[in-house]
């Protein structure tokens, strides 16, 4: 089965640079890999998802990139903002997502003011 | 909509006794899955379910583990009998399915086996 290895697993930056979140996957089937942001105590929430066929997708402050040959893609968020701060999980699927997500160990990404 | 629903918010229970945790997907949407959240071990797909049939339950760690869809709006997740090891927070989540890969997760059901 898939496998989603995640780094680091805590990152502090101080408010305002950018931060990288890195993935990488197993199944070279996977084309679908979305990132979530939970909050502490809530729900794991979609903030940006990207296919097999794309290699980089931008949305306002954050963008993610995908090297389907390397089996890797990253989340880079800029500007980082205190409402940033929260775990990041990646994951990745092999079926667009329709028959689960295989997620990462997440990373606590922390803002330093 | 309310999105999904998830009921108990918290469970607190002793070994051995057995546990109901309930899911009300988002209505319309064809998918329903249940994840388990640990520090050690993050978000577990346990099992999932297409039009309410099971397509996939590889992830669910045990025979003490039973998930059921009787209809399009209900699901069940059932631990008999619980243990400590139990102890975690489950998610349901649910998706409309092909057109796009989103899950739209619950609040989650924190459960506690003392």
């Amino acid at each position: 089965g898939e496998n989603v290895e995640q780094h680091p697993s805590t990152l502090s930056v101080q408010e305002g640079d950018s931060a990288v979140i890195k993935c990488t996957y197993s199944d070279s089937a996977s084309n679908y890999f979305p990132w979530y942001k939970q909050e502490l105590g809530k729900r794991p929430q979609l903030i940006i998802d990207i296919r097999s066929n794309v290699g980089e997708k931008k949305d306002q402050r954050i963008a993610v990139t995908l090297n389907k040959t390397a089996k890797h893609f990253s989340l880079h968020i800029t500007e980082t903002q205190p409402e940033d701060s929260a775990v990041y999980f990646c994951a990745a699927s092999s079926g667009g997502g329709a028959d689960g997500l295989t997620f990462g160990k997440g990373t606590h990404l922390i803002i330093q003011p | 909509d309310a999105g999904v629903i998830q009921s108990p918010r918290h469970e607190v229970t002793e070994m051995g006794q057995e546990v109901t945790l309930r899911c009300k997907p988002i209505s319309g949407h064809n998918s329903l899955f249940w994840y388990r959240q640990t520090m050690m071990r993050g978000l577990e797909l346990l099992i999932y379910f297409n039009n309410n049939v099971p397509i996939d339950d590889s992830g669910m760690p045990e025979d003490r583990f039973s998930a059921k869809m009787p209809n399009a709006s209900f699901s069940t997740l059932k631990i008999q009998p619980s243990e400590p090891r139990d102890s975690a927070v489950y998610f349901c989540a649910s998706s409309p399915g092909r057109q796009t890969g989103e899950l739209f997760f619950g609040e989650g059901s924190r459960l506690t086996v003392l």
